[in-house]
């Protein structure tokens, strides 16, 4: 299982918005639908935020939206508040039941 | 929504085995809706995935971790364990245990368990 490629960091402004990508392979990001997000505050454990490319399970924010082009996936947080402030991992299905994740993008709210 | 707990030996001596145990309640173990993973983060760094077990013991691992990883299941006790032998420096990590729904994502997600690696 490679790892998925994120930007280390990026940041915006209350109120704007912020895309972070994740590139992968044809292996897991461009093969499969099942790429996921966690959001992952200082020590706490990381939480669920997008699935399935697109979908946000129940209670979260649509600030949060998902999407993928080929072997990249994106996640874009509008409308920036200062709970945003986190790090973000993708992960990819990746086959044979295995998971890849990506190095984390640490979003800082200016 | 279930609670997952690790526990196990906050330190291990190099070239030991590290053991964790991973209790669920308010769900039940034994349920074909659901994997039970282990996720990994050493300190300041990423996560990594280790490997997931379903309720009847079947098991996937991390290529790069299967040499050394085992992942158990003890539905009567609605426990999952991982056992990591021949531990170094570089498996010093927050170990979490997380419930997967199928291909979708981890869920569910205990607390975190700091285990360090050293003599």
């Amino acid at each position: 299982q490679s790892a998925l490629t994120q930007p280390p960091s990026a940041s915006g402004s209350p109120g704007q918005s912020v895309t972070i990508s994740c590139t992968g392979s044809s292996s897991d990001i461009g093969g499969y639908v099942f790429v996921s997000w966690y959001q992952q505050h200082p020590n706490k454990a990381p939480k669920l935020i997008i699935y399935e490319v697109i979908k946000r399970p129940s209670g979260v924010p649509d600030r949060f939206s998902g999407s993928k082009s080929g072997n990249t996936a994106s996640l874009t947080v509008s409308g920036l508040q200062a709970e945003d402030e986190a790090n973000y991992y993708c992960t990819s299905y990746a086959g044979s039941h295995s998971w890849a994740f990506g190095g984390g993008t640490k979003l800082t709210v200016l | 929504q279930p609670q997952l707990q690790e526990s196990g030996p906050g330190l291990v001596k190099p070239s030991e085995t590290l053991s964790l145990t991973c209790t669920v309640s308010g769900d039940s173990i034994d349920s074909r809706n659901y994997y039970w993973g282990w996720i990994r983060q050493p300190p300041g760094k990423g996560l990594e995935w280790i490997g997931i077990i379903s309720n009847s013991g079947s098991t996937q691992y991390n290529s790069s971790l299967r040499s050394r990883i085992s992942i158990s299941i003890d539905t009567s006790k609605n426990q999952f364990s991982l056992k990591l032998n021949s531990v170094t420096a570089a498996d010093t990590a927050v170990y979490y245990c997380a419930r997967e729904i199928m291909m979708v994502g981890f869920d569910v997600w205990g607390q975190g368990t700091l285990v360090t690696v050293s003599s």
